[in-house]
C-alpha cells in the first residue's frame, strides 16, 4: 500500500478531553501535514511541520515529529463537538505524496 | 477569494462510458493535484501538475486514466471505459508552488463518481 499508517482508526472521547492520533511513515520526508475532513468531502489544512522541526502549535493543535521513529502525532486539546471529523496525515517525501489511512474522531457531548 | 471548485459534484455513469471531471484551482496556484478517495483504498494520490506539465503520473491506476491541464489553470481528469471499481470521490487540490517547496494544499469539495 502507498499509504502511511495512522492509529487509532477510530477514537471516541468526551467533550473537553484531549485527543491524540498518530501517523507513521516509511520514507524520508520533506514535510508532514495534517488535514481534517468533514462529511467525506473536501479536506481542510490544519498544520504543517517540516522535517527539521520537532514540534509546532496552532491554537488547540499540537503536532510533534520524530524523524528517527518516522512518526508524527496530532494532539487536539480541550476537544469540542465541532472537532468531530476524520483526520489525515499527508506525508510529502522527495518523490511521493502519501496520505495516512485516517483517524475517525468522535466527540461526545 | 474563491476556493478550488470541482464539477460536477456528482456523476452517475454506466460501466464502459467515458467521464470527464473538472477542477478549477485557486487563481495563481501553480501546482494542482488529483486524489481519489474510496472506501476500500482510502486517499490515493493520482497525479500532480506543475504548470501544465505532470512530472509525476505514477499514481494513475491504469491507462484508462488521463489528465491534462491547460493555461496553467483548469484541469480535467478523464476516465475511459469506466469500471465499477472506479466509483469513488475524486478530489482536486492546488497550492502556491510545487510540493517540494512545502506549501499547504487547498482542496475542492470533490466529485462523487458512481459507476453502475
Amino acid at each position: 500500500s502507498q499509504q502511511g499508517e495512522e492509529d487509532p482508526q477510530a477514537l471516541s472521547i468526551q467533550e473537553g478531553e484531549n485527543a491524540t492520533m498518530n501517523c507513521s511513515y516509511k520514507t524520508s520526508i520533506n514535510n508532514l501535514q495534517w488535514y481534517r475532513q468533514n462529511s467525506g468531502r473536501g479536506l481542510v489544512h490544519l498544520i504543517l511541520i517540516r522535517s527539521n522541526e520537532r514540534e509546532k502549535h496552532s491554537g488547540r493543535l499540537r503536532v510533534t515529529l520524530d524523524t528517527s521513529k518516522k512518526s508524527s502525532s496530532l494532539l487536539i486539546t480541550a476537544s469540542r463537538a465541532a472537532d468531530t471529523a476524520s483526520y489525515f496525515c499527508l506525508i510529502q517525501g522527495a518523490q511521493k505524496l502519501v496520505f495516512g489511512q485516517g483517524t475517525r474522531l468522535t466527540i461526545n457531548p | 477569494g474563491a476556493g478550488v471548485s470541482q464539477s460536477p459534484s456528482n456523476k452517475v455513469t454506466e460501466k464502459g462510458k467515458d467521464v470527464e471531471l473538472r477542477c478549477d484551482p485557486i487563481s495563481g496556484h501553480t501546482a494542482l493535484y488529483w486524489y481519489r478517495q474510496s472506501l476500500g483504498q482510502g486517499l490515493e494520490f493520482l497525479i500532480y501538475f506543475q504548470g501544465n506539465s505532470a512530472p509525476d503520473k505514477s499514481g494513475l491506476p491504469s491507462d484508462r486514466f488521463s489528465a491534462e491541464r491547460t493555461g496553467g489553470s483548469v484541469s480535467t481528469l478523464t476516465i475511459q471505459r469506466t469500471q465499477q471499481e472506479d466509483s469513488a470521490v475524486y478530489l482536486c487540490a492546488s497550492s502556491l508552488a510545487p510540493w517540494r517547496a512545502v506549501y499547504e494544499q487547498y482542496f475542492g469539495p470533490g466529485t462523487r463518481l458512481t459507476v453502475t
